[in-house]
Parts: C-alpha cells; sequence; structure tokens
C-alpha cells in the first residue's frame, strides 16, 4: 500500500470549513483513498473514499488532483463534534484487503 | 440496522492467561477483520475472515488466531497474554473481502497486568 503524509494536527474555528490534506505521491492506479476519523476511544468511523473523481456524500466532501499524488478532505461546517484524529488511507484493490492506519492529523475545532 | 457489535466492552487479565473477544458484523456483511490499537497509535490489522477462513493476515505471532462462525460473527483469540497486549481491539466487517466500505465497532479495551 502506498503511505501517506498528514500534519499531525489542524486547528479550525466552529462554522468554518476544515481542509485536510494528504499526500499520497506513490499512489497506484487500482488504490482507493480513505478518509476515516477517530473520536476518542470510539471506534473508527467511516467517512468517504475515492478513486479518481471528487466524491461528495453527507459527511464531507474529498477532492482528489488529477496526478491522484495528494487528496483533501473537506468538513464544510465545522462542528466541535468533528474534533477528532483524522485518517487518511490507502488501500488498493486486489486481494490485499487491509487498511493500513497512520498516525493522522488530529484536528481541534474551536468554538 | 445494527452496526457491528462487540463484546466485551471492556476486560482485565492476568499475564499468560488466554481472552476471547467477539465480533458480531454489520447486518448483510459477511467478512470481519480484526484490529489492534495501541494507546497513541492507529489501528494495526491482525487478520480478515471470510467464508470460515482466515483470508490475509498481518504482523502478528501465531498466539493470536480467529474464527468466523456461519452466522458471519467472529471470535480473536489471544493466547499468553503479554502486557504489551494491551490495547483497543476493533472489529470491522464489510459486503466482502474487498468490499469498499468498511465498517468498524467501538472495541474491546484489554488490559493485561
Amino acid at each position: 500500500d502506498a503511505k501517506t503524509t498528514q500534519p499531525p494536527s489542524m486547528d479550525c474555528a466552529e462554522g468554518r470549513a476544515a481542509n485536510l490534506p494528504c499526500n499520497h505521491s506513490t499512489i497506484s492506479g487500482n488504490e482507493y483513498v480513505y478518509w476515516y476519523r477517530q473520536i476518542h476511544s470510539q471506534g473508527p468511523q467511516y467517512i468517504i473514499h475515492g478513486l479518481k473523481n471528487n466524491e461528495t456524500n453527507e459527511m464531507a466532501s474529498l477532492i482528489i488532483t488529477e496526478d491522484r499524488k495528494s487528496s483533501t478532505l473537506i468538513l464544510p461546517h465545522a462542528t466541535l463534534r468533528d474534533t477528532a484524529v483524522y485518517y487518511c488511507i490507502v488501500r488498493s484493490g486486489g486481494s490485499n484487503y487491509k487498511l493500513t492506519f497512520g498516525k493522522g492529523t488530529l484536528l481541534t475545532v474551536n468554538p | 440496522d445494527a452496526g457491528v457489535t462487540q463484546s466485551p466492552t471492556h476486560l482485565i487479565k492476568t499475564r499468560g492467561q488466554q481472552v476471547t473477544l467477539r465480533c458480531s458484523p454489520k447486518s448483510g456483511h459477511d467478512t470481519v477483520s480484526w484490529y489492534q490499537q495501541a494507546l497513541g497509535q492507529g489501528p494495526q490489522f491482525i487478520f480478515q475472515y471470510y467464508e470460515e477462513e482466515e483470508r490475509q493476515r498481518g504482523n502478528f505471532p501465531d498466539r493470536f488466531s480467529g474464527h468466523q462462525f456461519p452466522n458471519y460473527s467472529s471470535e480473536l483469540n489471544v493466547n499468553a497474554l503479554l502486557l504489551g497486549d494491551s490495547a483497543l481491539y476493533l472489529c470491522a466487517s464489510s459486503l466482502d473481502p474487498s468490499g469498499n466500505t468498511i465498517y468498524f465497532g467501538e472495541g474491546s479495551w484489554l488490559t493485561v497486568v
């Protein structure tokens, strides 16, 4: 699986958009970008995933650059409950099923 | 619709003992994976079960074993517990082994003393 690089921490004001970057310069053509978040002492929560195109769901938007070497997770209107560790994961298709977690980004949403 | 459920939520064991953790996958899911998360670290993949067989395994010793039942539920067994096995054990389920959406349970906190 390709490695990902994320900033260790970020701050965001409540009500503003939170933009979390992720670099995955060694990503292969069949590898997906996944985002999970983990609120303290809880299990990871699935947010979104994508292959090439930008994706949006009720939680967030995922913007993947054209060369697929980086992506950004956007929380459009951050709330205090969005404070969590956010993990960007690159997962291959085929028979490699596991998710390989790094250290993630601790997003703190401030009032 | 129940999500992934795990039991017990917390337990304390003594070094050298054995422990069994249980997981019921999300409704409609037939694939279960287990992860270990030490304090301050990201989850680490232990293994995945599909059709009652271990399909993929991470870098964990044979002390870690598992089982999947015909109803798709799963158990994680850890023998000869070490202090370093203290962690949050997470179960995850998906529609199939390559399922794109993987859901996690809230985990079982294991403390080895």
